[in-house]
């Protein structure tokens, strides 16, 4: 079976400190790769995806990065974080098709 | 621009009653929808999904409709029990996509013992 990790699961960071967050993938091989982030009372917001290994596609512009050294390792990244960055942060993955997408238990991040 | 819309933000129901979570979308390219199962501080978890083929699918107490001359989907839960209480979110894909999903703000459902 397949699962999802992330970590770390909580963070508080200060203002223009750098990020990282990662996630990985067991059980599968060349999943589409995907980072969310869900702000306070909102939905669930797509920052990036990634259909293999080098290769990202971004959503919505912003101080995020994402990478994909490994073809089951997904990375989160910011040089220099804004209060705004402050969120749950969500990797998922899928195979494509089916559509469904799986996820897992996120990362708080806290920018203080 | 929302393309799919999840317009009521909270729904209470009596443990045992029905819930109805409704769902709008504008994209008419969308052909494949889904909702998801979200408990605080955790990743959503896949409930059910239906495909643009079909106007229905259940699986156990979970029964999805789709509409697409309306562009609306409704999530019906029968019984309601107490641990359904979470938020709710609906979303879409469309051919091509590479499996994106395009996600509603979503639906708190209480569930009253």
């Amino acid at each position: 079976s397949q699962t999802i990790h992330q970590w770390p699961a909580t963070l508080v960071q200060p203002v223009g400190s750098p990020l990282s967050l990662e996630c990985t993938v067991e059980g599968t091989s060349n999943p589409n790769l995907y980072w969310y982030r869900q702000a306070a009372g909102r939905g669930l917001q797509l920052l990036f995806y990634s259909v293999g290994i080098g290769q990202i596609s971004s959503e919505v512009p912003q101080n995020l990065s994402a990478s994909r050294p490994q073809d089951r390792q997904f990375i989160l990244s910011s040089k220099k974080l804004l209060l705004s960055d402050s969120g749950f942060y969500l990797c998922a993955w899928s195979w494509t098709p089916p559509y469904e997408q799986y996820f897992g238990p996120g990362t708080r991040l806290t920018v203080t | 621009d929302q393309q799919v819309k999840q317009n009521s933000p909270s729904l209470s129901v009596q443990e045992g009653r029905i819930s109805i979570l409704n769902c709008d979308y504008t994209n008419s390219m969308f052909d494949y929808f889904l909702w998801y199962k979200k408990y605080p501080a955790e990743g959503p978890t896949f409930l059910i999904s239906i495909s643009s083929i079909k106007d229905k699918n259940e699986d156990g107490r979970f029964t999805v409709f789709l509409n697409k001359s309306a562009k609306h989907l409704s999530l019906h839960i029968v019984p309601s029990q107490p641990g359904d209480s979470a938020v709710y979110f609906c979303a879409a894909s469309a051919p091509g996509a590479n499996s994106k999903l395009t996600f509603g703000k979503g639906i708190t459902l209480s569930v009253r013992p």
